[in-house]
């Protein structure tokens, strides 16, 4: 199946501070999401990006799918960004096989101190 | 529009018993997919239906199971609980199923002891 890596797994930064996620994956999509993991475990959308930029106030997202990459950028992070990030991807039909599965990275763990 | 519900948020179970966790969807959405997450293994899909039909089915034993109604809500059913059945389970709602942005309901944290 595809396979989909994040970096960093975690990542510590001070409050004001810029960051970038990445998310690599092995093959083509249809489907890439970006979701913020809140404390109480629900996963909330940040950004449906199977290619192209998009912005939404302080976070901005780009996948490039010719190379297989998807970038999230977050600029004057706040306490309230603390949590983990997944990158989700679908691969296009496959028989089947892809009907409403995600693949999920393994998250990066975004620590914001004040 | 009400987003995707959960019920119930925490259970707790013992090994050997059998869970029913529900999952309504977003109102319109068709489609509803689950997933197991846990610290070892992370998120994991467990299957998706679509108009009452299960269409995609992941890798996990016999013993979970699911189905979905005509107004689109959803079960799934694990039976003989094991203690490594201990997770989070998160539902999925959306339009097709396919290529279309995915909305997670709150989850439901199932303990098993």
């Amino acid at each position: 199946g595809i396979q989909v890596e994040q970096s960093p797994p975690d990542l510590i930064l001070q409050e004001g501070a810029n960051s970038t996620l990445r998310c690599n994956f092995s093959d083509s999509v249809n489907n890439l999401q970006w979701f913020h993991q809140n404390p109480w475990g629900q996963l909330i959308n940040l950004f449906y990006i199977p290619s192209g930029t998009k912005q939404n106030g302080r976070l901005s997202a780009t996948t490039v799918a010719t190379e297989r990459y998807s970038l999230l950028y977050i600029s004057s992070s706040q306490t309230t960004d603390s949590g983990v990030y997944f990158c989700a991807v679908e691969r296009p039909y496959a028989g089947g096989t892809s009907y409403g599965k995600l693949t999920f990275g393994q998250g990066t763990i975004l620590t914001v101190h004040p | 529009k009400a987003g995707v519900t959960q019920t119930p948020r925490y259970l707790i179970k013992t090994r050997g018993q059998q869970v029913t966790l529900s999952c309504s969807p977003i109102s319109g959405h068709r489609s509803v997919s689950w997933y197991q997450q846990t610290p070892g293994q992370g998120l994991q899909f467990l299957f998706e239906y679509f108009s009452e039909t299960q269409r995609n089915k992941g890798n996990f034993p016999g013993r979970f199971s699911g189905r979905q109604f005509s107004n689109s809500r959803s079960e799934m059913n694990v039976s003989t609980l094991e203690l490594g059945d201990s997770a989070l389970y998160l539902c999925a709602s959306s339009l097709l199923g396919t290529g279309r942005k995915a909305f997670f309901g709150q989850g439901t944290r199932l303990t098993v002891v």
